[in-house]
């Protein structure tokens, strides 16, 4: 069975500081992994995904996010907060043949002036 | 916007009542997914038709169901509603069977409130 595990369900960094947001993962097998965005009162919009080949996955708006397969990990960084980041986001994970994603339970963003 | 357009946006309704929440998926895609989010359990995986098939299930209780039409349009029926039925809903589309690979586009939800 798989599954997500979001460390933080809040965070909050200054503007221009750098944003990491926690995301591990179990899998039985090789795992597809995402980063969803939902900003206020919107759908949820893909960030980054990671499949296969290159660990280090660069998405929209500057964010990254490494996939660490001995930790089960895959951290979502920004390296400067801007003020339009704040946001709720959503970790995914997915096996490489299935239908189903499984999300964590999302962590929300602050960012303070 | 993702393509992908859910009516209505906002629903209230009471106890005990019968909702339908539709769904139009980007253009081509086949597969449509259901998923609820709620403050307590976080964004729950409901159910995916693929070209008018059911193809996998999840936390989906007895009192919903769902199904795709010939021109891929969804609809997610809720009956016998409760007040723990209130919560977004979300509808998504992906343009094949599996959604491993390729992303899920997501609509912008329907806020289902029950009184």
């Amino acid at each position: 069975a798989q599954s997500v595990t979001q460390l933080g369900s809040h965070v909050s960094v200054s503007e221009g500081a750098l944003v990491l947001l926690r995301c591990n993962y179990s899998s039985s097998v090789p795992p597809y992994l995402f980063w969803y965005v939902q900003y206020p009162n919107q759908g949820l919009q893909l960030l980054l995904k990671y499949t296969t080949g290159a660990t280090l996955v660069k998405g929209i708006n500057g964010f990254e996010a490494e996939f660490k397969k001995s930790e089960t990990s895959f951290h979502l960084t920004k390296p400067s907060a801007h003020m339009s980041d704040a946001a709720e986001y959503f970790c995914a994970v997915s096996e490489n043949t299935g239908n189903q994603f499984y999300f964590g339970t999302g962590t929300s963003l602050t960012v303070i002036p | 916007d993702s393509g992908v357009t859910q009516t209505p946006k906002h629903l209230i309704t009471a106890t005990g009542q019968r909702v339908t929440l539709r769904c139009s998926p980007r253009s081509g895609d086949l597969s449509v997914y259901w998923y609820q989010q709620s403050l307590d359990q976080g964004l729950q995986f409901l159910i995916q038709y693929y070209n008018g098939e059911e193809r996998a299930k999840g936390n989906i209780l007895e009192r919903f169901s769902a199904q795709q039409f010939p021109d891929l349009h969804s609809e997610l029926n809720l009956s016998s509603l409760e007040l723990g039925d209130s919560a977004l809903y979300f509808c998504a589309s992906s343009p094949g069977l599996s959604s491993s690979y390729n992303e899920q586009f997501f609509g912008p939800g329907t806020r289902l409130t029950v009184l």
